[in-house]
């Protein structure tokens, strides 16, 4: 069993659909991550919670939802996203933000295609 | 901010070469340094990381990493490129509550 799983694997889904993308893991951390990971691009932080609280919004469109109801799961909710929206979204954990001390850990990664 | 700057977006080498993959970061302060990698089709996987306890870090599959602070640089090598070492290769630093991640490089390796 990994550290950090992602369902699903892959989803592809229309501009007008609604879905989530899901995040587990099982390292006892308390601090969790959303990154997009596109093409030719860096990675782009998403979303933060720490001990189940938002301490990062980057920016993300609104059509991005984040949940995170406890400090093993984290959620994505998609709805009415865009083509550019494709990519590979990448959940991680830490033991929490104090990044000094921490490592970051990264689930497989979910690949969505918004068509 | 800190920044970090992986030279070089792809890097190819020979079979059983010198693998050298270049990371440079921009604190003045001495911060936790990582590398990781990335195969097709997956996350990023720890290689190996720095938190001061010595400038040589092993890491995994026979890679290691040098920190410099004079340089500020953290340079990822590996004495003998094998087929299997063909990913996506991510340096990181982390400093205070922040990950800052370098933008990739790609290496190939040759037959």
């Amino acid at each position: 069993e990994t550290g950090v799983t992602q369902t699903p694997r892959h989803l592809v889904m229309g501009m007008t659909n609604k879905k989530s993308l899901k995040c587990e893991q099982h390292l006892g951390h308390n601090a969790m991550y959303w990154y997009k990971q596109s093409a030719k691009k860096p990675l782009e932080l998403m979303f933060v919670y720490n001990f189940k609280e938002q301490t990062e919004n980057n920016s993300v469109p609104s059509r991005f939802s984040p949940e995170c109801p406890n400090s093993s799961h984290l959620f994505l909710h998609l709805h009415t996203l865009q083509p550019e929206d494709s990519a590979l979204y990448l959940c991680a954990s830490s033991q929490d933000q104090g990044g000094t001390r921490n490592t970051i850990y990264f689930g497989e990664g979910s690949w969505l295609t918004v068509v | 901010a800190q920044s970090v700057t992986q030279l070089g977006s792809h890097v190819s080498v020979s079979e059983g070469a010198l693998v050298l993959l270049r990371c440079n970061y921009s604190s003045s302060v001495p911060p936790y340094l990582f590398w990781y990698v990335q195969y097709p089709n997956q996350g990023l996987q720890l290689l190996l990381k720095y938190t001061s306890a010595a400038t040589l870090v092993k890491g995994i599959n026979g890679f290691e990493a040098e920190f410099k602070k004079s340089e500020t640089s953290f340079h990822l090598t590996k004495p003998s490129a094998h087929m299997s070492d063909a990913a996506e290769y991510f340096c990181a630093v982390s400093e205070g509550n922040q990950f800052y991640f370098g933008t990739g490089t790609s290496l190939t390796v040759i037959p």
